[in-house]
């Protein structure tokens, strides 16, 4: 069974600071892996989207990079804000048999960013 | 982009009274719903899996008869949460995805549920 962690499970950092958030998972037959923030009490917004065939993608100060083989991802937050705190969970796709596009959730990560 | 709605937002009832959440696409046609439930500081669980037109699947140790899915059109899903206790209190989020199930999912906001 796919088993997605994150680490740091929280993080508080002050403005400015680039930061590195971790994902990892378990089994590399992957379709694709997406990392989306959550704010308090609501729901998932996407942020960026790899296809395992993907090493990276980045979106304004957002970079993402994947390594399929070994199971890891990073998210890359360049010149953070206090706007950036949130929830950052990363989640993958199973392209296996009988999960395919079943997502896997890790348990996020929670970012503050102190003024 | 593509947007999923869920209505309500958030709701409080009664320990025992059945509770029905709803899950719209907006500008595009779900052939597939998924229904998860999140506790707090917890990761997403998928709670089931249905396709229009179909009966949903549902995950290990989810109760089928508890959580009533229903998907009858490519537009809208509902999750009947029925008989309520307190521990199914919980956020509960719908995401919709095209034909295809390794397709991207798009998320709705979310569901707060609370039972007394």
């Amino acid at each position: 069974k796919q088993e997605v962690t994150q680490i740091p499970a929280a993080l508080s950092v002050p403005e400015g600071e680039n930061l590195v958030l971790n994902c990892s998972f378990t089994d590399s037959a992957i379709y694709n892996l997406q990392w989306f923030r959550q704010d308090p009490g609501k729901g998932l917004t996407s942020l960026l989207l790899i296809q395992s065939s993907q090493r990276e993608q980045t979106s304004g100060r957002l970079n993402a990079s994947l390594d399929k083989s070994s199971g890891r991802s990073t998210l890359y937050i360049a010149a953070s804000q206090p706007g950036d705190s949130a929830t950052y969970l990363c989640a993958v796709r199973s392209a296996g048999g009988s999960t395919l596009g079943r997502l896997y959730f890790g348990r996020g990560t929670q970012l503050t960013v102190w003024p | 982009g593509a947007v999923v709605s869920q209505h309500p937002s958030r709701v409080i009832c009664k320990s025992g009274t059945s509770v029905k959440i709803e899950c719209r696409s907006l500008d595009f046609q779900a052939t597939t719903m998924f229904w998860y439930r999140q506790f707090p500081k917890q990761s997403l669980m998928l709670m089931a899996t249905s396709n229009e037109g179909s009966k949903a699947t549902y995950e290990q140790g989810v109760e089928k008869d508890k959580f009533l899915i229903n998907h009858a059109s490519l537009t809208l899903s509902t999750l009947t949460v029925t008989s309520a206790h307190p521990e199914d209190s919980s956020f509960y989020i719908c995401s919709a995805g095209l034909a295809g199930g390794a397709r991207e999912q798009f998320f709705g906001p979310g569901t707060r549920l609370t039972v007394l």
